[in-house]
């Protein structure tokens, strides 16, 4: 299997654009998170989806932040406006019902806002 | 919010010798797990103890719970090179085994 699988790896861009993070989790996992990393904050969920549904997205900073999983190999997650302290690595893990516990993790998206 | 503390924060060993890292946490937990992170990887899930478990092997690892004081260690027996990486505790509680809460994080190099 590939592993779940994020798009792009980098992406620099300037504060008030909009950025689409992108996801395909691995084939027949049920859950799929998104997972921010800093430096001060360390590693804080942003939203989990069970089956392409919102679970919980009580992480989400702000309505700045998003995500969709329109169908069960896709998911993104978009920030609009995006701002300087929006910069961190930006993970996204699934895990499959069977083993629920445990989650697979992409390469992660380095974003910085300039 | 954290709820995984990890000590030490960074640790340097040399190859072939043992490397102990701690685990604290908060609240009560469904399950305690590590993860290893390689410098500018994604994370790997490498062990997971249950709440009612009190000791977990896998390989070189040894990880142990101890509930009562809310901690958790784990032990890398002949260490390599290659288990240069940053370590991570993560526990579920409450009602979700699926919403992980991480602690910073423990460097641990290994020196040739």
């Amino acid at each position: 299997d590939a592993g779940v699988i994020q798009s792009p790896r980098h992406e620099v861009t300037e504060m008030g654009q909009e950025v689409t993070l992108r996801c395909k989790p691995i084939s027949g996992h049920d859950y799929l998170f998104w997972y921010r990393q800093t430096m001060m904050r360390g590693l804080e969920l942003l939203i989990y989806f069970n089956n392409n549904v919102p679970i919980d997205d009580s992480g989400m900073p702000e309505d700045r932040f998003s995500a969709k999983m329109p169908n069960a190999s896709f998911s993104t997650l978009k920030i609009q406006p995006s701002e300087p302290r929006d910069s961190a690595v930006y993970f996204c893990a699934s895990s499959p019902l069977e083993t629920r516990d445990t989650q697979y993790f992409g390469p992660g998206t380095r974003l910085t806002v300039l | 919010s954290q709820q995984g503390e990890e000590d030490p924060q960074a640790l340097s060993i040399q190859e072939g010798e043992n490397a102990t890292m701690n685990c604290s946490y908060k609240t009560s937990i469904n399950n305690l797990q590590w993860y290893r992170q390689n410098s500018g990887r994604g994370l790997v899930h490498l062990i997971l103890i249950r709440s009612n478990e009190r000791e977990k092997h896998s390989g070189r690892l040894r990880v142990t719970l101890d509930t009562s004081k809310k901690s958790s260690s784990l032990l890398i027996t002949a260490s390599r090179a290659a288990d240069t990486a940053s370590y991570f505790c993560a526990t579920t509680s409450g009602g979700s085994n699926y919403k992980l809460t991480f602690g910073k994080g423990t460097l641990l190099t290994v020196n040739p």
